[in-house]
């Protein structure tokens, strides 16, 4: 299957200041890609559609200015988390969609922020 | 929109059979699909039902009737590694993103 990588996996950073994650398509091509934030013991809640040469699209109550999403190129999609607090925290997943026909989504293996 | 429903919580004895039930309401369905998810790591694709009846892939089954807005994975000879959440999920056809149930916590004993 199509593989989707990710980094940092674990990132420690202080409040106020900014963190990337990085996602990446290795063996294909993502004109679209997805990032969710997970926290503990709850569900994958979507944040943004991040789209190959056009602006990301950012579901309702995510603040854009906040979490920054460029996708450079189309193995390339970054997420920065921008003057980070602690409630920000949590576990940071992106994903690709598949081409078959089950609808597969790839995911990274994510990343695991915790602000302090 | 989207909601799924499913138990939050499943405990199950090594060996055994195990359902996990998913009711679903979309405004339009193209699929459910199940997805494993284990502490600290990334969800893992289980089986997918675009029509109704049984799907099986070796020790896991996905059943899907869209007239009830119902699935369940099934999961037999359960193992102590098939202790993990399980998710739920569908989406709309194209490159658009998954809506997950809020996942159902599967404990094998032994």
């Amino acid at each position: 299957g199509a593989v989707v990588s990710q980094h940092p996996s674990r990132v420690i950073c202080k409040s106020g200041t900014s963190v990337k994650i990085e996602c990446r398509s290795l063996d294909f091509q993502a004109t679209t890609m997805f990032w969710y934030r997970q926290f503990p013991k709850q569900s994958l809640m979507l944040m943004a559609t991040s789209n190959e040469g056009s602006k990301a699209t950012y579901e309702q109550g995510v603040e854009k200015d906040k979490f920054l999403i460029n996708h450079a190129s189309l193995t390339l999609s970054t997420l920065t988390v921008t003057s980070a607090h602690p409630e920000d925290s949590s576990f940071y997943i992106c994903s690709a969609p598949g081409t078959s026909a089950t609808y597969e989504q790839y995911f990274g293996p994510g990343t695991r922020l915790t602000v302090t | 929109g989207q909601s799924l429903e499913q138990p939050s919580e499943v405990t199950a004895v090594e060996g055994a059979i195990v359902q996990i039930n998913c009711t679903y309401q979309t405004s339009g369905f193209y699929g459910l699909s199940w997805y494993q998810q284990h502490d600290g790591g990334a969800p893992t694709f289980l089986s997918y039902n675009a029509l109704d009846g049984l799907e099986e892939t070796g020790r896991f089954s996905s059943f899907l009737s869209r007239s009830d807005s119902y699935g369940y994975l099934l999961l037999q000879e359960l193992q102590m590694k098939d202790s993990a959440s399980y998710f739920c999920a569908v989406r709309d056809p194209g490159n658009t993103p998954l809506v997950f149930g809020k996942g159902t916590r599967l404990s094998v004993i032994a």
